[in-house]
């Protein structure tokens, strides 16, 4: 069983709809919890991040994060055809010293 | 200011064959790190480095190796090619300094091993 599992899609949702996106994990030691956005055929850049449970809301981007369920979420309202792209989730802490990835969700918006 | 650059972009090699995988940086950051990524498996740390002279494997370093002898660069060699190593590459890096969040990555090398 991997450590991160997260739903590979595809995703395809129309213009406007909200998105959510959502990783399980089984190594309790995570503390730092982060998604990135991947284009395609371009590496993966930062979008958000967060520390320990709690949610975190960054323009029509929400993270959360349940450490007692283990399990993370990203939210995209009133989403737009340039959010289309895979969308990876990441963890890292305590023994845990490397960031572990989820396989990455495939999102297109249409039009 | 470049951050990331991997080359080359795109490589097709023959099995036996060897090749090096280039990564330099310019923000200065201590952590470098190889990552592929295959369909389905989302992105597996090879190797990584701490600093210059200091290499680590990672998930799965089996036919590859490493070596750092300056900030800006960590190569990845593949010592006989084969078509399981066909995948995605990439170099990312980030400084000891911040959080654990900010890692920058490379747009990557795509190789294929025929």
């Amino acid at each position: 069983q991997k450590e991160v599992e997260q739903d590979p899609g595809p995703l395809s949702v129309p213009e406007g709809a909200i998105v959510s996106l959502n990783c399980t994990y089984s190594n309790s030691a995570f503390q730092y919890f982060m998604w990135y956005r991947q284009y395609s055929r371009k590496g993966p850049e930062l979008l958000m991040y967060t520390y320990s449970s709690g949610n975190k809301e960054d323009g029509r981007f929400t993270a959360q994060v349940d450490k007692s369920s283990k399990y993370i979420s990203l939210f995209i309202r009133d989403s737009q055809p340039s959010d289309s792209a895979t969308y990876l989730c990441a963890m890292i802490g305590g023994s845990a010293r490397q960031l572990t990835f989820g396989s990455g969700t495939q999102l297109t918006v249409l039009p | 200011n470049a951050g990331v650059t991997q080359t080359p972009k795109f490589q097709v090699l023959k099995t036996g064959q060897s090749m090096t995988l280039q990564c330099a940086q310019d923000m200065n950051h201590e952590y470098m790190s190889w990552y592929r990524q295959d369909p389905g498996m989302g992105l597996r740390l090879i190797h990584y480095s701490v600093g210059a002279g200091i290499t680590d494997q990672g998930e799965v370093p089996n036919g590859y190796n490493v070596s750092r002898s300056t900030t800006e660069d960590f190569p990845l060699r593949l010592l006989s090619a084969a078509p399981s190593q066909t995948s995605v590459y990439f170099c990312a890096t980030k400084s000891t300094g911040l959080a654990n969040y900010g890692y920058t990555f490379g747009s990557g090398t795509r190789l294929t091993v025929v």
